[in-house]
This record gives structure tokens, sequence and C-alpha cells, in this order.
């Protein structure tokens, strides 16, 4: 596609319930980010693929959260028994390499999560 | 841990006026910076990015930042903004060997008033 698309762009769900909020990078993007923005603060990262593996998930909050890129395109981040605390915009990136130094990543509008 | 500082949560001027946007980093290593801006109603968008070389960066839309490593400072600056400069700005940094992996300041808000 021609931009980062995340669906859906916004979600509400009440507490205890799971979440899949899925990403599709732009064709050929190698590299596959996640972030997290609440209220007032600048994105925070949960996790990162490079192509369909997982390389670094530091980030994820807890066990309730997880993502995956079975096939290193779309990717899906699952939140099980949501919290209101997990409500926050979550933002999707993807970049044409690994690394930052000749691209640079391309944004998603974000899925704006509210859990009540 | 690494962490990216902006000083000025709200900047507020008037068009014309210069710009500029602290921002400072904790990390002792080799680092990537980048600026981000978020337009009212869009996506994040790099404004300019530094990896190595000449410290004077220039990006889009007529905006600069200055790699000062000794003051592990990135402060973005821009001579004369315009309305449409208004926007959230967020400075990251790369301290991972540039797998990507950014931390992010928390933002300033640039309202410019016409």
């Amino acid at each position: 596609g021609a931009g980062v698309s995340q669906s859906p762009r916004y979600k509400v769900t009440k507490r205890g319930q799971d979440v899949a909020l899925r990403c599709d990078p732009i064709s050929g993007h190698v590299s596959l980010y996640w972030y997290r923005q609440a209220l007032g603060q600048g994105p925070e990262f949960l996790t990162y693929f490079n192509y369909e593996a997982q390389q670094d998930k530091s980030g994820l909050p807890n066990d309730r959260f997880s993502a995956e890129r079975p096939e290193g395109s779309i990717s899906t981040l699952t939140i099980q028994r949501t919290e209101q605390r997990d409500s926050a915009m979550y933002r999707c990136a993807s970049s044409p390499s690994t690394g930052l130094r000749n691209y640079g990543y391309t944004f998603g509008s974000g899925t704006r999560l509210t859990v009540v | 841990a690494q962490s990216v500082s902006q000083h000025n949560h709200h900047v507020i001027l008037s068009e014309a006026a210069s710009l500029e946007l602290g921002c400072n980093y904790s990390y002792g290593g080799t680092v990537n910076l980048f600026w981000y801006v978020q337009y009212p109603g869009q996506h994040l968008q790099l404004l300019l990015k530094y990896f190595s070389g000449d410290p004077l960066v220039k990006g889009i839309k007529g905006f600069e930042a200055e790699f000062i490593k000794s003051k592990f400072s990135f402060n973005l600056r821009k001579p004369s903004v315009q309305w449409s400069d208004t926007a959230e700005y967020f400075c990251a940094v790369d301290g991972s060997g540039n797998t990507g992996k950014l931390i992010f300041g928390q933002g300033t808000t640039l309202q410019v008033k016409p």
C-alpha cells in the first residue's frame, strides 16, 4: 500500500476483554515497530520485527501483551484481559531496511484504544 | 536507562519569530538522533536525523538541529516560524546500535499565532 495502515482507528473495549490491533506496513518493508503513546507523552517502544522474527520485545509491559508477524508482513499486537491503564494510542511504523540510517520510519495513523 | 528530556512542553510564538526547542538525552555511547513532527490530525513524520558527520543537520521545511556531544543535546531550530508549523515536536534517540529502537521525549507543543 501507499502508507502504513492500522486498524481499527478507534477501539473501545470493556475491561477484561481481549483486543487485537493490526498493522499493515508498506509493501516490502523489512522492519516493523510498535509503540504506545499515552496522552501528553512521547511514544514508548514496545517491540519490533525484522521480517517475521521478533527481535526485541523488551518494551512489552507484561505478559498480557504479545505481538506477531507470521509472514513478515502484517503484524498483530494483542492485549489480553485489557485494563484501563492500557488505554493509549498504539502506533506502528515500518522501515525498508533494518536500522534507520538510510530511510527512517514511516508511521501509521495509530489505533486509539479506550478501555472502559 | 536511556532517557530523552524536552524542556519546553508548550511554546507559543508569533509568526516570523525564531524557534529553538531543547532536547537532552542521557546515554554515554554512540547515538543516532531524530526530530519528528506531528501536525494536527496527521501521523508522525521525520523532520531530520543525525547519524554522523557534520553536527549541524538540515531537515525539511527550513528546520535544522545541532548535535553538541559534550552537552548531550540536539536542539531544533528554525529562524522564522510560520502558522503552518503549529504541531507537536518529538526528539528521539537510538542508542541501540542502529536497530531503530527509539526512545522519545515527551514532546513539545508549538502554537504559532498568525
